[in-house]
């Protein structure tokens, strides 16, 4: 696509309840990127992929959180047991490693509502 | 201390005047990038940049690599100026990973 995509564009769920968010890279970047924004709060790093493998992890805030990607592509972002503190935006970045300055590309976000 | 630093937190203008956004870092870094967030919305990229400076329209972004400082100046705003506007560093590091300030609310006035 032209650009990254993510649905979904809202989720509400109830505390304890799994979630999947799904990012679409822009086409042939092969760098992918998850952050998280707290209401209120700035931006904050969560995981990366290179390809399909992720060399940083450092971002994810407890094992509830995972990830993953395939086919150098799409990814999920897995929150299971969710807890209110896990209410943000989820935005997920791509860029293209080849590309000048590496710049990433935004998606439009998922606005998780944990109740 | 953030490794990110931007100023000021909020701003509020009337329409027609000039604004400056500051950015302060504490790390190296290959890159800085600026990004606009309107509420609601999406981030929109503005600039990226390593040195120097880079137009656009009404934007301008300058960096000083030395004094380890960017700033992002508006001319002539206008109420649709109005966002939040972000600093993001990317460090001298395998990946490439953002490091964020806490962005500057700004409000422009008709």
């Amino acid at each position: 696509g032209a650009g990254v995509s993510q649905s979904p564009s809202n989720k509400v769920t109830e505390k304890g309840k799994d979630v999947e968010l799904r990012c679409d890279p822009i086409s042939g970047h092969t760098a992918l990127y998850w952050y998280r924004q707290s209401l209120g709060q700035g931006l904050e790093f969560l995981i990366y992929f290179q390809g399909n493998s992720a060399p940083d992890k450092s971002g994810l805030p407890s094992d509830r959180f995972s990830a993953e990607r395939t086919g150098g592509s799409v990814s999920t972002l897995t929150i299971q047991r969710t807890q209110q503190e896990d209410s943000a935006v989820y935005l997920c970045a791509s860029s293209n490693p080849g590309g000048s300055y590496n710049e990433q590309f935004f998606g439009p976000g998922t606005r998780l509502t944990v109740l | 201390k953030n490794e990110v630093e931007q100023s000021p937190q909020n701003l509020t203008a009337q329409e027609g005047e000039f604004i400056t956004i500051n950015c302060s870092y504490s790390v190296g870094i290959s890159a800085l990038h600026w990004l606009q967030q309107h509420p609601g919305g999406g981030i929109v990229s503005l600039f990226m940049l390593s040195s120097g400076k880079k137009k656009h329209g009404r934007l301008i972004a300058t960096i000083n690599i030395q004094e380890k400082h960017s700033s992002l100046h508006i001319t002539a705003s206008h109420p649709r100026d109005s966002a939040v506007y972000i600093c993001a560093v990317r460090r001298f590091s395998g990946t490439y990973k953002y490091i964020f300030g806490t962005g500057t609310r700004l409000k422009v006035l008709a």
